[in-house]
């Protein structure tokens, strides 16, 4: 059975600073793995996807890397932000090849200071 | 503009109702999905389904009931047999293939706060 594993469970640093956020997963067979963002009381916002057969992807300031062999993922942050300040969420597709169908880490919450 | 709606935004039940959660989509998605999510855990499935008149369980789907009439629209009903219900409840719909909105992207409503008194 698939498990998602999102280290730490809480970050905190000063704003400017570049920082990356784990996700581990148990099971190599994955269709794709995504990243999303959630502000508090809100819904989820895909920030990444990754196909299996890719290795990152790249928006902004976001750059996400995704490595089967070793079942991890890092999300990396740079030039952090206050407003970059929520929950991070990864989650991996491939159950039964229904690309919805998720199974998600626990979250790591950021904090960035001003 | 194209999104999804959770309705109602807050929702509080006593025990042994039974409550109706209410998604709408007009992004022309095929498949439509259920999450539940519990503070410190990761969301868990509930229900989804992929075409009209068709749904599958999820990891999770004791308790609830889904129906799934129009494209646009996947209720999910919690019921008195689901013992504990109090949680936030996301919806989220995903367009299969290419040329569609989002293709491959799962697209999340606000979500639905559910709490038992």
């Amino acid at each position: 059975k698939q498990e998602v594993t999102q280290i730490p469970a809480a970050l905190s640093v000063p704003e400017g600073e570049n920082l990356v956020l784990n996700c581990s997963f148990t099971d190599s067979a994955i269709y794709n793995l995504q990243w999303f963002r959630q502000d508090p009381g809100k819904g989820l916002t895909s920030l990444l996807l990754i196909q299996s057969s890719q290795r990152e992807q790249t928006s902004g300031r976001l750059n996400a890397s995704l490595d089967k062999s070793s079942g991890r993922s890092t999300l990396y942050i740079a030039a952090s932000q206050p407003g970059d300040s929520a929950t991070y969420l990864c989650a991996v597709g491939g159950h039964g090849g229904n690309t919805g169908k998720l199974i998600f880490g626990q979250g790591t919450t950021l904090q960035v200071k001003p | 503009d194209g999104g999804i709606t959770q309705s109602p935004k807050y929702l509080f039940r006593k025990e042994g109702q039974n409550v109706t959660l209410s998604c709408e989509q007009n992004l022309n998605h095929d498949a439509m999905y259920w999450y539940r999510q519990d503070p410190g855990q990761g969301l868990r499935l509930i229900y989804y389904s992929q075409i009209v008149n068709d749904f599958q369980k999820g990891d999770i789907a004791e308790g609830y009931s889904v129906s799934r009439e129009k494209k646009e629209s996947f209720p999910l009903t919690v019921t008195s047999a689901q013992k504990n219900p109090t949680a936030f409840y996301l919806c989220a719909s995903i367009g299969l293939g290419t040329g569609v909105s989002g293709a491959n992207v799962l697209t999340f409503g606000a979500g639905s706060r559910l709490t038992v008194l």
